[in-house]
């Protein structure tokens, strides 16, 4: 089974701060995806990576960065937190393009 | 640019009763593929179904089958015998071969089975 973890399912910072969340997967994938879900509006892509050190942003890229150094982690990098990024991140990744994406279980990211 | 429309925001049924969720697209592109998820409450996506644009038959995956409709642009899920864990929240998406092959998903729809 395709294993996707992230490094916490709950996460309150402060405004300000620099927030990293961590994303692994344990199946050799080649591509990986940082999403964020709001209600209402469905899950956007924020950035995608389809290789180690490559990145490409997605449709909401602004006031994120990426990492991506080894094939299996993927860290989503929030350079100073404001309020307006409060929302669910989540994690995927799939083997290649256009094939099923396995998700992870997702953290809630409070900013206060 | 590619759109997924998912028009109803909530749906009821009646457990061991079908269900079909509806699912929009459009596109441009000639190759496409539609995929199904389920979130449930816990928060985790769940892959559930694939169509690709080409394929002759709809795709079934145990009680999960999807009926595609390719002229009417329509890629509707539907749950057969629904049980009570078929309530979650379930997005349509779909990847084109355009840039990179993500996908653009719907806003959801959360179905809620009661017994």
């Amino acid at each position: 089974d395709v294993k996707v973890t992230q490094s916490s399912r709950y996460l309150v910072k402060r405004t300000g701060e620099k927030v990293f969340l961590e994303c692994v997967q344990d199946m050799d994938h080649e591509n990986m995806f940082w999403y964020r879900q709001d209600p209402g509006l469905g899950l956007r892509l924020i950035y995608f990576s389809y290789d180690v050190k490559m990145k490409e942003k997605g449709d909401i890229p602004e006031g994120y960065s990426v990492s991506r150094e080894k094939k299996e982690r993927f860290s989503l990098i929030l350079e100073s937190a404001s309020t307006n990024q409060t929302s669910m991140y989540l994690c995927a990744s799939s083997r290649g393009r256009g094939y099923e994406q396995y998700f992870g279980p997702g953290t809630r990211l409070t900013v206060t | 640019a590619q759109k997924i429309t998912q028009t109803q925001p909530g749906m009821f049924v009646q457990e061991k009763e079908a269900v079909t969720l509806d699912c929009t697209y459009d596109t441009s592109d000639q190759s496409y593929g539609l995929f199904w998820y389920k979130q449930p409450s816990s928060g985790e996506m769940i892959f559930l179904i694939y169509q690709g644009s080409y394929d002759e038959q709809n795709a079934t995956e145990g009680r999960y089958s999807l009926n595609f409709q390719k002229a009417r642009k329509s890629a509707n899920l539907v749950i057969s015998a629904s049980q009570l864990g078929d309530s979650a929240m379930y997005f349509c998406a779909m990847r084109t071969p355009s840039g990179y092959s993500t996908l653009t998903f719907g806003k959801g729809t959360m179905l809620l089975v009661s017994p």
